[in-house]
C-alpha cells in the first residue's frame, strides 16, 4: 500500500467552480510538496509546506498542512481550463527520499 | 524551468537490450534522482546521487544501475531491459537532499523519458 493516499483519484469540475484534493500520510510528515503534471510532461513545482498549520497560496491555488492529521489539502478557487492536469503530492517522511501519492486527475469542463 | 534535460525523450527497445538514459542539469545542484512513473503507483525512486561518484539505491532499484562522473550528468542504465521496465522515467535535482538535518529542499523535475520495452 502507498504511504501517501490522494483523494479523489479523479474529478471533473465545471469551469468557475472550486475543487479540493486531499493527501493523507500514514507516517509523520516532515515536509509536503504539491506538483502539477500535464499529460506527457514533467512535474511543475507548485508549493512546499513544512510547518503544521502552514498555508500557502499562489494565484488561485491554496495548500494547507494539518500536521496532526498528517494531511494536506490543495484547494483551487474558480477553476479554469489551465488548472486541468494531474496533481501529485510528495512528502518527506523522515527517510532519504520523497514519497509520492498516485495523483489526482483534474478535468475542467467549459 | 530548472535547467534539466533528459535524453532521449522517447525510446522503443527490445527485451534483453541495454538502455541508457541521460539526465543533464545546468544548475550545479548536488543531488540528482531517477524516478519511474507508472499508473496507480505514482512516482517511485530508483536511484539517487548525492555527489560525483556517490550514489545509492531507491525503493525499486533492481535491474537498474546509475553513474555520475560529473556534477551535471546522471545516467540510468537498464543492463538488460524487460517489459516490466516500460515506464516514464523522470530525473529530478535538488540543492540539498531530502530528509537532511538542515532542511528539506525542493526537487525540480525534468521533462521525462517515455521508454517502451517490447
Amino acid at each position: 500500500s502507498q504511504e501517501l493516499e490522494q483523494s479523489p483519484q479523479s474529478l471533473i469540475v465545471q469551469e468557475g467552480k472550486n475543487l479540493t484534493i486531499n493527501c493523507t500520510s500514514s507516517k509523520t510528515l516532515y515536509g509536503l510538496y504539491w506538483y502539477k503534471q500535464k499529460y506527457g510532461e514533467g512535474l511543475i513545482f507548485l508549493m512546499m509546506l513544512q510547518k503544521g498549520g502552514e498555508e500557502k497560496s499562489h494565484e488561485k491555488i491554496t495548500a494547507k498542512l494539518d500536521e496532526k492529521k498528517q494531511q494536506s489539502s490543495l484547494h483551487i478557487t474558480a477553476s479554469q481550463p489551465s488548472h486541468a492536469g494531474i496533481y501529485l503530492c510528495g512528502a518527506d517522511l523522515g527517510d532519504y527520499k520523497l514519497s509520492f501519492g498516485a495523483g489526482t486527475t483534474v478535468t475542467v469542463r467549459a | 524551468d530548472a535547467g534539466i534535460t533528459q535524453s532521449p525523450r522517447h525510446k522503443v527497445t527490445e527485451t534483453g537490450t541495454p538502455v541508457t538514459l541521460r539526465c543533464h542539469q545546468t544548475e550545479n545542484h548536488r543531488y540528482m534522482y531517477w524516478y519511474r512513473q507508472d499508473p496507480g503507483h505514482g512516482l517511485r525512486l530508483i536511484h539517487y546521487s548525492y555527489g560525483v561518484k556517490d550514489t545509492d539505491k531507491g525503493e525499486v532499484s533492481d535491474g537498474y544501475s546509475v553513474s555520475r562522473s560529473k556534477t551535471e550528468d546522471f545516467l540510468l542504465t537498464l543492463e538488460s531491459a524487460t517489459s516490466s521496465q516500460t515506464s516514464v522515467y523522470f530525473c529530478a535535482i535538488s540543492d540539498v537532499g531530502v530528509g537532511t538535518e538542515v532542511f528539506t529542499d525542493t526537487q525540480y523535475f525534468g521533462p521525462g523519458t517515455r521508454l517502451t520495452v517490447l
